[in-house]
């Protein structure tokens, strides 16, 4: 099953409005997370590094007001998308690196993904 | 950051074939290069990774080749599948912070 699940699977909002999205290690703890975004037939871009219990890096050319990251506890990170717009529309994937038990490997695992249209 | 190319962006082969997708790094630091395949809508999975000790690693039909000194990794699939159709990417940097390559949709045909 999961090990890494988002909240929600896919989200239209109206421009302007802010979305958040959620990133849940389920059987393990993450003190580090990363978010990514895709475009349609493309490559995931890394965006930024989710920290616990302190600030987000960002990749550079990311937009940190825009793009704000909270990582609340050991896992649970989340993502909003502030005055969304509709170049904001994209495919966004977390990941956590842990050791998900009964799978015995220490890897990074990523979400399913939540695809966010903005209207 | 790390500069990630990867090659071929399409990839048709017959199956039973095999199917090789070949990648490039630029920083000679990245000691890490997972293999990722991704089906439509969902994120990606591991399907199997090397570390920058090793030449070669493989697992039942897949593995992967590292060249340290030439900056450049290679993921081969041998007797492919309809099933193994998706899109794969590799990735360099070290474990916790890596970069995805621009992708290879593998489409076998039966």
């Amino acid at each position: 099953g999961a090990v890494v699940s988002q909240h929600p699977s896919w989200v239209i909002c109206k421009s302007g409005t802010s979305v958040k999205i959620e990133c849940r290690s389920l059987d393990f703890q993450a003190t580090t997370m990363f978010w990514y975004r895709q475009f349609p037939k493309q490559s995931l871009m890394l965006m930024a590094t989710s920290n616990e219990g302190s600030k987000a890096t960002y990749e550079q050319g990311v937009e940190k007001d825009k793009f704000l990251i909270n990582h609340a506890s050991l896992t649970l990170s989340t993502l909003t998308v502030t005055s969304a717009h509709p170049e904001d529309s994209s495919f966004y994937i977390c990941s956590a690196p842990g050791t998900a038990s009964g799978r015995g490997i220490y890897e990074q695992y990523f979400g399913p993904g939540t695809r966010l249209t903005v209207t | 950051g790390e500069n990630v190319e990867q090659h071929p962006s399409t990839l048709s082969v017959q199956e039973g074939d095999s199917a090789v997708i070949k990648c490039t790094y630029s920083d000679s630091a990245s000691n890490y290069f997972p293999w990722y395949k991704q089906e439509l809508g969902k994120g990606p999975q591991l399907i199997i990774d090397i570390r920058s000790n090793v030449g070669e690693k493989k697992d039942q039909r897949i593995a992967v080749t590292l060249n340290k000194t030439a900056k450049h990794f290679s993921l081969h699939i041998t007797e492919t599948q309809p099933e193994d159709s998706a899109v794969y990417f590799c990735a360099a940097g070290d474990f916790n912070k890596f970069y995805f390559g621009s992708g290879t949709k593998l489409n076998v045909k039966p």
